[in-house]
């Protein structure tokens, strides 16, 4: 079964506008770590965001915020008064004590594209 | 600055030869590893390595290798067993289980 899914290959928003990228995760784990990743076109994978299994409070950095829902095992990534820079790919990605070395095992991404 | 380094930027390779990507990191972090990433696609793990001399392998290890000599580097080696090497390769580390991994700017390898 895929440890992470994102639903929407590609997503549009117009510029000042938020917007939400889906992620959803499968884990067995009581204790894992939830984090967002941006990917522009030049390559680099910029972390955004993490979450951890057992934090109360959602996280946020400045105009990122995670959704987490546990019992729904959802965690998705918002961006408020989107940025044409915004423009990249996102990645959503999960560190359990199943995986090996810990290592973080990623979704297929979103594109999102800002529209001005 | 601390970071990560990956060298070349881009590698071109001829079927049949072996070339080896470079990773340097001055963070002091003492996990590491190699992803792979095709178009369109999430990354895939290669490679890791938890502590200096001592590495495993990951989803897609065959026709990679790779050396932990020093805490700094984690060069790979895409032999020629890798029959279709042509993707974008990222390197990482990391401090801890619970922290964010940092990465590379990556190499475009494409087979000619």
């Amino acid at each position: 079964a895929q440890k992470i899914t994102q639903t929407q290959p590609g997503m549009f928003v117009q510029e000042k506008e938020a917007v939400t990228l889906d992620c959803t995760y499968d884990t067995s784990d009581q204790s894992y770590g939830l984090f967002w990743y941006k990917q522009p076109s030049s390559g680099e994978m910029i972390f955004l965001i993490y979450q951890g299994s057992y934090d109360e409070q959602n996280a946020t950095e400045g105009r990122y915020s995670l959704n987490f829902q546990k019992a729904r095992k959802s965690a998705n990534l918002v961006i408020s008064a989107s940025q044409l820079g915004d423009s990249a790919m996102y990645f959503c990605a999960m560190r359990d004590r199943v995986s090996s070395a810990r290592q973080l095992t990623f979704g297929s991404g979103t594109q999102l594209t800002v529209l001005p | 600055d601390g970071g990560i380094t990956q060298s070349p930027k881009y590698l071109f390779r001829k079927e049949g030869q072996n070339v080896t990507l470079s990773c340097e990191q001055n963070l002091n972090h003492d996990a590491m590893y190699w992803y792979r990433q095709d178009p369109g696609q999430g990354l895939r793990l290669i490679y890791y390595s938890q502590i200096v001399n001592d590495f495993q392998k990951g989803d897609i290890a065959e026709g990679y290798s790779v050396s932990r000599e020093k805490k700094e580097s984690f060069p790979l080696t895409v032999t020629s067993a890798q029959k279709n090497p042509t993707a974008f390769y990222l390197c990482a580390s990391s401090k801890g289980v619970n922290t964010e991994a940092f990465f590379g700017q990556g190499t475009r390898l494409t087979v000619v």
